[in-house]
């Protein structure tokens, strides 16, 4: 089984609507995070958590909020979805202890209509 | 703050023939540096990491980088090429005790047969 996984994997929506995107770990690391991808921009930092109770905005929070509701599980939301929001979502987990090596989920396509 | 250049978005090679995927960083203190590499519809993963001990840097599928602080450079090479390795790789920077990893914008690389 993935170490982490993502749900949904695909999703198409409309503009105005609210989304979720969820991700769930078992490799039992405390620090998590969202990544957004676009062609020739590499992955920009959402939000990130390090723990149950600490949540910080990334480079490009707007539009977005959290919730990380155990060690293991961390979800995206997306309030009011624009076109603009259409990308490739990953979520992402390390340890401190391995030069905070990041382990990736499979990612989320999200198309906002 | 630190930053990470990939020179080309895209690069080709024929099959058995040298793979070279050039990485420039900024840190302003000892940087943790990364390659991982993006196989399609996957989320990204480890290809190797340099974290201050040697500076020659042995990855998986045969992939090395080198870290030179003189150059700020972080080179990936491989031998010889295999049709397998087509896939997007990424340069990435951390520093010790920091709070986030970041990426370069992603280098496609195509082998012809």
């Amino acid at each position: 089984d993935a170490d982490v996984t993502q749900t949904p994997r695909n999703r198409i929506t409309k503009t105005g609507k609210r989304i979720m995107l969820e991700c769930s770990q078992t490799k039992g690391h405390d620090r998590m995070y969202w990544y957004r991808q676009d062609p020739g921009l590499g992955l920009r930092l959402i939000y990130y958590s390090f723990d149950v109770k600490d949540i910080n905005k990334g480079e490009i929070s707007d539009g977005y909020s959290v919730s990380r509701q155990a060690q293991a599980k961390f979800s995206l939301s997306l309030e009011s979805a624009i076109p603009n929001q259409t990308a490739l979502y990953f979520c992402a987990t390390s340890d401190p202890g391995t030069a905070d090596t990041q382990y990736f989920g499979p990612g989320t396509r999200l198309t906002v209509l | 703050a630190q930053s990470v250049t990939q020179l080309g978005s895209h690069v080709s090679v024929s099959e058995g023939a040298l793979v070279l995927l050039r990485c420039n960083y900024s840190s302003s203190v000892p940087p943790y540096l990364f390659w991982y590499v993006q196989y399609p519809n996957q989320g990204l993963q480890l290809l190797l990491k340099y974290t201050s001990a040697a500076t020659l840097v042995k990855g998986i599928n045969g992939f090395e980088a080198e870290f030179k602080k003189s150059e700020t450079s972080f080179h990936l090479t491989k031998p010889s090429a295999h049709m397998s390795d087509a896939a997007e790789y990424f340069c990435a920077v951390s520093v010790p005790g920091g709070f986030k990893t970041i990426f370069g914008a992603g280098t496609r690389l195509f082998v012809k047969a």
